[in-house]
């Protein structure tokens, strides 16, 4: 079957850096997206990765390594406002998206 | 990016009547959109994938009877819940795929949240 794994909850500290993993185990393999979603609206695109390596955005970055079936998603200078929840979704090769159940950030003063 | 829109943001109904939910892709041709429903604390799940002028995809477990979707435009895609009952209530979010520059983006509509009586 189709599996992706990332940690149900994490904490941090605002200002510091956070590190939320995801390995996956899917039919194919055509891309790895990163989502923030904050309670009750809908996900926001992060990030795409489809090629081995780091992308960097601004305070986010994420890495991908396709031979591990692994990816992070690396948050830095934290702010209160990050607090959300994380999705990690692969694109299968027959091209549809399947999700990860997400991982909650906290970040405390 | 690129802006999908949802409307209603939210609706309130009586149990058994229909509702339909529209979705539509602002500034670019989606060819493929997506229906999610969200459940408080977990996971988003896809409802069915909808191709612009053929019929729906679903997912197993999800009533193709129930969950009417419509592609008509490459624009649009309307959900229509049909004699919703209150274990429908839900958060229903669309999403339209874009092919720019050889990479997948999806982007995502703002949701809408059923309540039913």
């Amino acid at each position: 079957g189709q599996n992706i794994d990332q940690p149900t909850e994490m904490t941090a500290t605002e200002g510091a850096i956070v590190q939320i993993n995801c390995t996956y185990q899917t039919s194919g393999f055509n891309g790895l997206f990163w989502y923030q979603q904050h309670a009750g609206e809908a996900p926001t695109f992060l990030s795409y990765n489809v090629l081995d390596g780091l992308e960097e955005k601004g305070r986010f970055s994420s890495f991908l390594s396709r031979s591990k079936g692994y990816s992070y998603l690396l948050l830095k200078e934290l702010q209160m406002k990050d607090s959300a929840s994380y999705l990690c979704a692969v694109i299968d090769s027959n091209y549809q998206l399947i999700w990860g159940a997400g991982t909650k950030l906290i970040i405390k003063p | 990016g690129a802006v999908v829109s949802q409307h209603p943001s939210w609706v309130i109904c009586k149990s058994g009547t229909s509702v339909k939910i529209e979705c539509r892709s602002l500034d670019f041709q989606a060819t493929t959109m997506f229906w999610y429903r969200q459940f408080p604390k977990q996971s988003l799940m896809l409802m069915a994938t909808s191709n612009e002028g053929s019929k729906a995809t679903y997912e197993q477990g999800v009533e193709k009877d129930k969950f009417l979707i419509n592609h008509a435009s490459l624009t649009l895609s309307t959900l229509t819940v049909t004699s919703a009952h209150p274990e429908d209530s839900s958060f229903y979010i669309c999403s339209a795929r874009e092919l720019a520059g050889g990479l997948y983006e999806q982007f995502f509509g703002p949701g809408t949240r059923l309540t039913v009586l």
